[in-house]
């Protein structure tokens, strides 16, 4: 069975600071991993995602993230945050055949100024 | 805008009335996806669809729940006798591309 755990429930960080957010992931196989983020009474908007390849990968609004296959990990990451980066993150791994998705917990992050 | 509207946005109800919920791709999308997501945490899946056929039921299905694809574009998602623990936020999803799924803006339903 696939499960993923994010264990940083809230981060708050300053405005122009860099953000890291953690991500552990169990699965089989090769997995599919995807960051997406939630606006408060929003849906998800994917960030980006990771099928293979090069491990680390670009996203939109400025984000990237490193697939470490020892470590089970796949933490996103952004170099200097804005203030409209505030939001919740979603870490996601999913099988290659049916594409269901699952799901962390999730991260508040919220931006100081 | 991903391509996906969902109807209504938002559906209060009372304890035991029946509810549906619509998603609307707005091309043709071979997949389609339902997750239900409490506050405070994460999606967790319900059921998807390859065209009109239902191919899986996550356990959180109970036989209150009902989904249907009926021509392979729109879906419905039904409860029947709502319950209180029912109250979460439904999305819809489809694939496009490889295997990405973009979500829908949700459907946030409240059981009183």
């Amino acid at each position: 069975a696939q499960s993923v755990t994010q264990p940083d429930i809230h981060i708050t960080v300053s405005e122009g600071a860099s953000l890291e957010l953690r991500c552990n992931y169990s699965y089989g196989a090769t997995p599919y991993l995807f960051w997406y983020v939630q606006s408060p009474g929003q849906g998800l908007q994917l960030l980006l995602k990771y099928f293979s390849g090069d491990t680390l990968v670009q996203g939109i609004k400025g984000f990237e993230a490193e697939f470490k296959r020892s470590q089970s990990s796949f933490n996103l990451r952004k170099p200097s945050v804005h203030w409209s980066d505030a939001a919740e993150y979603f870490c996601a791994v999913g099988p290659s055949n049916d594409y269901k998705l699952s799901f962390g917990a999730g991260t508040t992050v919220t931006v100081r100024a | 805008d991903t391509g996906v509207s969902q109807n209504p946005r938002h559906k209060i109800t009372k304890r035991g009335q029946n509810v549906t919920f619509r998603c609307d791709p707005i091309s043709e999308h071979n997949r389609l996806y339902w997750y239900r997501q409490t506050l405070g945490q994460g999606p967790e899946f319900l059921t998807y669809f390859q065209n009109e056929a239902q191919l899986e039921k996550s356990r959180l299905l109970s036989d209150r729940f009902s989904a249907e694809r009926p021509k392979g574009s729109f879906s419905t998602l039904e409860i029947q006798r709502t319950e209180q623990g029912d109250s979460a936020m439904y999305l819809c999803a489809i694939t496009s591309g490889p295997y990405e799924q973009y979500f829908g803006p949700g459907t946030r339903l409240t059981v009183t």
